[in-house]
């Protein structure tokens, strides 16, 4: 079956310092991969996605690429900021294979804290 | 337009009652997913209900049960609670998931239920 494994938290950074969340996957087929953050007491927000190979996604300083043959989307941020500190899931997405039932299987999820 | 809104909040229930949380997708959404989200199992995929149908179902017990309106809105029903009911119900909406690699769900804020 599908699956999503990332890096374990917590993480703690300094102000302005560089981030990575690793993130692989296992899945047959083409999946879809997303990153989700969710801050204290909210529900998940979808941060960037990438729908093939290839692509990268980034949105508000993020990025990640979507890795084939790496089988990896790994988070990258190049100055975090104390308004980051939150929990970022990796996600995947997919039908099974009659073009159904999509869903997204997520992984554990990493706390990331940002001190000034 | 209008986010995910999901109802109520916060609710405290008492172990072998039973519950019904509502979910109401972002206008023209068809589909309508619900995820738990414990401390322990991470994030973990219940169902998903499209055009009133269930399409997809997680392995939970048969006490967790949904279903969708002609509007698009859903509930979602726990019966017979249990302590390790406890947790933060999780409703996404979306526009008819495509063949080719699905899009971002969007997220509503949750309902925390607890189970005493």
């Amino acid at each position: 079956g599908n699956s999503v494994t990332q890096m374990e938290g917590p993480v703690t950074l300094s102000e302005e310092a560089f981030l990575t969340i690793n993130c692989t996957y296992t899945a047959t087929g083409y999946p879809s991969l997303f990153w989700y953050v969710q801050y204290p007491g909210e529900g998940l927000q979808l941060l960037l996605k990438a729908t093939k190979a290839d692509d990268k996604g980034s949105n508000k300083g993020f990025e990640a690429t979507y890795r084939k043959e790496t089988t990896s989307f790994h988070l990258e941020k190049g100055s975090v900021q104390v308004s980051d500190s939150a929990v970022y899931f990796c996600a995947l997405g997919k039908e099974n294979s009659g073009g159904s039932n999509y869903k997204l299987t997520f992984g554990k999820g990493t706390l990331l804290t940002v001190n000034p | 337009k209008a986010g995910v809104t999901q109802t109520p909040r916060y609710l405290i229930k008492t172990r072998g009652q039973q519950v019904t949380l509502s979910c109401s997708p972002i206008s023209g959404h068809r589909s309508v997913s619900w995820y738990q989200q414990t401390p322990g199992q991470g994030l973990q995929f219940l169902f998903e209900y499209f055009s009133e149908t269930q399409r997809n179902k997680g392995n939970f017990p048969g006490r967790f049960s949904g279903r969708q309106f002609s509007n698009s809105r859903s509930e979602m029903n726990v019966s017979t609670l249990e302590l390790g009911d406890s947790a933060l119900y999780l409703c996404a909406s979306s526009s008819t998931p495509s063949r080719t690699g699905g899009y971002g769900y969007t997220f509503g804020s949750g309902t925390r239920l607890t189970v005493v």
